[in-house]
């Protein structure tokens, strides 16, 4: 039974740049959830995917957006990228936005 | 802000029991105690959460005080494999639950 897997797991752009970061949820889970993680602080919860719907969202600016595929896999997009979102990019999956959620190991993101 | 506190460190004896606190003096009735470990360079793993009895599982015990406001994870025989940060967090299990709020969590130390 494959856990939530996230690609790619490490990642370098310059600033300006764009990317995307890819989640495929937990067999049977349907929400997809995205987090932030900058070194030695614990995850901010960037938002939540549910019925390829934006569901909740916490405080981070529209440079972030995502997207939610028909089979639950998720994307993370973001542009103009600045130096503050060199970070850990978590997902985490649940089923119908239910806790507990599952996480993946991240991708790491440097921006030079 | 998170809506719980814990001490930023801990040690413990290989092969003793870790017992890591959590205060969370304004839980909701509705609110489940949640606790996740993160291990260097993992994503957050899931490891034990309860509403108001004690619930034990193959990784942990979580044990909650009578009014709620308080709750410890028991690691009964920790290993070196244990050292991790420790988040405890209080949400909602409900598909409102949404967003994860993660304060600074413990970091445990398992010394040989």
């Amino acid at each position: 039974d494959a856990g939530v897997t996230q690609s790619p797991t490490h990642l370098i752009k310059t600033r300006g740049q764009q990317v995307t970061l890819r989640c495929s949820p937990k067999s049977g889970h349907d929400t997809v959830s995205w987090y932030q993680q900058a070194l030695g602080q614990g995850p901010q919860f960037i938002f939540q995917y549910y019925e390829e719907e934006e569901r909740q969202r916490g405080n981070f600016p529209d440079r972030f957006s995502g997207h939610q595929f028909p089979n639950y896999s998720s994307e993370l997009n973001v542009n103009a990228l600045w130096l503050g979102d060199s970070a850990l990019y978590l997902c985490a999956s649940s089923p119908q936005g239910r806790q507990p959620q599952h996480f993946g190991d991240g991708t790491r993101l440097s921006i030079l | 802000d998170a809506k719980t506190t814990q001490p930023p460190s801990m040690d413990c004896a290989e092969g003793r029991a870790a017992n890591l606190p959590c205060n969370h003096s304004t839980i909701s009735g509705n609110e489940y105690v949640y606790w996740y470990r993160q291990i260097h360079s993992q994503g957050p793993q899931y490891i034990i959460h309860g509403l108001k009895n004690n619930e034990t599982n193959e990784m942990a015990s979580l044990i909650i005080t009578e009014d709620r406001k308080s709750s410890t994870l028991i690691l009964p025989h920790a290993t070196l494999r244990d050292t991790a940060v420790y988040y405890c967090i209080v949400r909602v299990m409900s598909n409102q639950g949404g967003k994860l709020i993660f304060g600074q969590g413990t970091e445990l130390s398992v010394k040989p």
